[in-house]
């Protein structure tokens, strides 16, 4: 079973589009990070969100964390061809110290100029 | 870039052979991660450490063990290597664990035949 599901799980669009991205559980977290990864590469943190409502910008990226810390999603504004890539939700347990991620199984995001 | 590399980066080789894979840092991270990641799972956490030879296991452990004997390096080894361990293997590293910051590594890109 997925602790974390993202959607869509593939997504192909046109530069100048905007797209959002989906990540839901049943379960609450302390806090819920943003990943993206490029081909031959490993993840590259982007946010963490920890307070339930929270609203994070990125240029023109927008990160939002569900009121009740089950929840997030990732809004691309005008998405480029640069925002290629593979983006994946991780989440950490309430109370862990250890650090331990739980990751979705990622949305694979194409931009076609 | 946090100093991390992985050794080797690929690899081939046959079922029921020992294979070690080894995680570098130069940042003097207290905690370290083994994931592997496959098509339709995302990432999946192995072992990890958090410290010195304290080490524990993650969700999918079975076949796989961990040493660190020193803080800079964290060797995974497949006792007997089999087909389903085909995978990419990432290593991570944290300063303070919980909701820190983990910094991946390159990967290595392992096929067992």
């Amino acid at each position: 079973t997925q602790l974390l599901e993202q959607s869509p799980q593939f997504l192909s669009i046109q530069e100048g589009e905007n797209l959002t991205v989906y990540c839901n559980s049943s379960s609450v977290f302390s806090s819920l990070q943003w990943y993206r990864q490029e081909p031959g590469e490993g993840p590259v943190l982007l946010v963490t969100v920890v307070t339930g409502g929270e609203v994070k910008k990125l240029k023109r990226l927008t990160f939002q964390f569900g009121d009740a810390r089950k929840d997030s999603s990732l809004h691309i504004t005008a998405a480029q061809p640069g925002d290629t890539g593979l983006y994946l939700c991780a989440a950490t347990d309430r109370g862990s110290t250890l650090g331990r991620l739980y990751f979705g199984r990622g949305t694979q995001l194409t931009v076609w100029p | 870039d946090a100093g991390i590399t992985q050794s080797p980066r690929h690899k081939v080789t046959e079922t029921g052979t020992p294979v070690t894979l080894r995680c570098h840092q130069t940042e003097n991270h207290r905690y370290m991660y083994w994931y592997r990641q496959d098509p339709g799972h995302g990432l999946r956490l192995i072992h990890y450490s958090y410290g010195v030879k304290d080490t524990d296991k993650g969700e999918v452990s079975d076949g796989y063990s961990v040493s660190r004997s020193k803080t800079e390096d964290f060797l995974l080894t497949l006792e007997s290597a089999t087909s389903s361990q085909t995978s990419v293997y990432f290593c991570a590293i944290s300063k303070a664990g919980g909701t820190d910051t983990q910094y991946f590594g390159p990967g290595t890109r392992l096929t067992v035949l």
